[in-house]
């Protein structure tokens, strides 16, 4: 069965050093998103991304985050320079998106971020 | 008002114990609903899609109230493996993708 998969699946950064999160979406899936939670907190969205471009986004993710689709499979969440409060587990889902809004969102594995 | 509401729990339940989680839901444009779980430290997975005329699929069964903005899980015959949390989640289908919106979740805990 096809899956979103994700690396690294733990991090471990300085505060103020930039953080690349790397996710291969399912590969015929055409919506891509990230959601982070914080240890003990619920699950929050971070971003949306269709067609190559942001299509929606949350006042989380303000301009030390970005998103990129640098070839046919990867997607990126890069944080530029990390705050003690980055430090969360960061999900990366997929959506196929041609039903509208019923379909599935399938989840990666995450990212264990941990800001020292 | 929280966007998605529900009881953190812990509930602790015996094994072939019925339990019951509840949720609210504060947009009455809300279209879509979801019963995930999480086991600790894991990501979400989809257990159910909640539909209108209520849904069931073997020991699960999911129910929706517009009128109430309200969604239940219901867990029959309970098993030590369906401890975990299980998340009420809402797609916002004001947006353009149609995040998903999660409440804290509950905590099942099946005792043996």
């Amino acid at each position: 069965e096809p899956e979103v998969t994700q690396t690294p699946s733990h991090q471990v950064t300085q505060m103020g050093q930039e953080v690349i999160l790397r996710c291969v979406p399912i590969s015929n899936h055409l919506y891509f998103y990230w959601y982070r939670q914080i240890l003990g907190q619920k699950v929050e969205f971070l971003v949306s991304f269709y067609n190559n471009e942001i299509s929606e986004k949350s006042e989380i993710f303000d301009d030390q985050f970005s998103v990129e689709r640098p070839d046919g499979s990867n997607f990126t969440l890069k944080i530029r320079s990390t705050k003690l409060e980055d430090s969360a587990m960061y999900f990366c889902a997929s959506k196929l998106g041609l039903a509208g809004g019923q379909e599935t969102q399938y989840f990666g594995p995450g990212t264990r971020l941990l800001v020292l | 008002r929280k966007e998605v509401e529900q009881d953190p729990g812990p509930f602790n339940v015996p094994e072939g114990a019925t339990v019951a989680f509840n949720c609210t839901y504060s947009n009455s444009a809300s279209q879509s609903f979801f019963w995930y779980r999480q086991d600790c430290r894991k990501e979400p997975k989809l257990l159910m899609s909640v539909y209108s005329s209520g849904n069931e699929d073997g020991r699960f069964t999911a129910q929706l109230n517009r009128a109430s903005q309200y969604i239940s899980l219901l867990i029959r015959d309970s098993k030590l493996s369906d401890s975990a949390t299980y998340l009420c989640v809402v797609a916002d289908h004001g947006g353009a993708t149609n995040k998903l919106i999660f409440g804290t979740g509950t905590l099942l805990a099946v005792q043996p």
